[in-house]
């Protein structure tokens, strides 16, 4: 199975500050297709994941454009460039290059 | 607009089943496959089980492999989940996902295995 590693698993941002969490493969998640299947989801408080990107840096409809995706091969980062207070929760970083999808451990964004 | 409605989930005695629905409305259910995500307590995400657009192809988890069996009826628009054999973690909130790549989920139905 392929393990997402992400960091750090905390962030205390202040309110109008960048924040950003890594994530790491432990293999490649370039597909046979020629397509990069890393997506980053977001799970507020006591609600469901949400899909924010998709495909590595592909914002997902309705996702605020202060969101984005970058990287390649084993190594990628979610940028938020001016944190707000809605943007509170969990991010997961997930393959879903090959089965068994995976996630990683997902990282707590709190305000300061 | 999409809606992922899941449902029964609740209270089960270790050993026992329980079978999971989830109901898709809003896009064509037929062309899409759909995974089983789950999260126990206070826990990360597990992923549980794919079926493929016309149900002929599916993928498992090895921790629910052989005891829990995924499967779709296009006709109706739903995705299910039948849980035999079932141990204390396997508690958790199963979420229906839509997409290869699980673009909307829904709000999850909570399963509880406990004597």
């Amino acid at each position: 199975d392929i393990v997402m590693t992400q960091t750090p698993l905390s962030s205390p941002v202040t309110l109008g500050q960048p924040a950003s969490i890594s994530c790491r493969s432990s293999q490649s998640l370039v597909h046979s297709d020629g397509n990069t299947y890393l997506s980053w989801l977001q799970q507020r408080p006591g609600q469901p994941p949400r899909l924010l990107i998709y495909k590595i840096s592909n914002r997902f409809s309705g996702v605020p454009d202060r969101f984005s995706g970058s990287g390649a091969g084993t190594d990628f980062t979610l940028k938020i460039s001016r944190v707000e207070a809605e943007d509170v929760g969990v991010y997961y970083c997930m393959q879903a290059t090959q089965f068994p999808w995976t996630f990683g451990q997902g990282t707590k964004v709190e305000i300061k | 607009q999409v809606q992922l409605v899941e449902s029964g989930g609740g209270v089960v005695q270790p050993g026992g089943s329980l079978r999971l629905s989830c109901a898709a409305s809003g896009f064509t259910f037929s062309s899409c496959g759909m995974h089983w995500v789950r999260q126990a307590p206070g826990k990360g995400l597990e992923w549980v089980a794919f079926i493929r657009y016309d149900g002929i192809n599916k993928y498992y988890a090895d921790s629910v492999k052989g005891r829990f069996t995924i499967s779709r009826d296009n006709s109706k628009n739903t995705l299910y989940l039948q849980m035999n054999s079932l141990r204390a973690e396997d508690t958790a909130v199963y979420y229906c996902a839509k997409g290869y790549s699980g673009d909307y989920w829904g709000q999850g139905t909570l399963v509880t295995v406990s004597s």
